[in-house]
């Protein structure tokens, strides 16, 4: 079965700093993994996937994930926080030949001035 | 264009009480998927539909529990004889096919409190 683990169920960042959530995932094969953010009130919002490819994945709002096999991880990376990224972060992994999301339990970004 | 809506954002039910919560997709989404988010988690599949056809109910975690989607767009969760322990945001979720590897499109979900 897959399964999803977010370690950090917490994080405070500074406004500007840089950031990394950290995701691992398990699975007998190479999984669909995402990253999506939920906003108070508000539904999940994509942010990246990866199914193929190249291991490092651009997504929106300047985030990027890189896959990395041999650590079975998929860690959400940003260069520099603004205010309005706090929110929860939650990623995901689909199964081949499966169609449901599999999340983790979410990390809580804070930012603080 | 119109995203996933779901309806109502918030329910208040007795306990016993029946319920009905109703996600209209995005137009033209031939997958639905319904997900229940507990305080402080992250959300857990209930059921999924193609067109009309539940193809996975793994996820409902009674029989109280029932979805639907007759025409192949509008589904509704329903939850018969509410308990305490069904208080959670139920959120549904469409994508254009279904394929494992597309963007399932979120609504703001449904916040349920059961007394």
């Amino acid at each position: 079965a897959q399964s999803v683990t977010q370690p950090d169920i917490h994080i405070t960042v500074s406004e500007g700093a840089s950031l990394e959530l950290r995701c691992n995932y398990s699975y007998g094969a190479t999984p669909y993994l995402f990253w999506y953010v939920q906003s108070p009130g508000q539904g999940l919002q994509l942010l990246l996937k990866y199914f193929s490819g190249d291991t490092l994945v651009q997504g929106i709002k300047g985030f990027e994930a890189e896959f990395k096999r041999s650590q079975s991880s998929f860690n959400l990376r940003k260069p520099s926080v603004h205010w309005s990224d706090a929110a929860e972060y939650f990623c995901a992994v689909v199964g081949f030949g499966n169609e449901k999301l599999t999340f983790g339990t979410g990390t809580r970004l804070t930012i603080i001035p | 264009g119109a995203g996933v809506s779901q309806s109502p954002r918030y329910k208040v039910a007795k306990r016993g009480q029946d319920v009905a919560l109703r996600c209209d997709p995005i137009s033209g989404h031939v997958s639905l998927f319904w997900y229940q988010q507990a305080l402080g988690q992250g959300p857990e599949f209930l059921t999924y539909f193609q067109n009309e056809a539940q193809l996975d109910k793994s996820g409902l975690p009674s029989d109280r529990f029932f979805a639907e989607r007759p025409e192949g767009s509008v589904s509704t969760l329903k939850i018969q004889r509410t308990q305490q322990e069904d208080s959670a945001v139920y959120l549904c979720a469409s994508s254009p096919s279904g394929l494992n590897q597309e963007t399932q499109y979120f609504g703001p979900g449904t916040r349920l409190l059961v007394l």
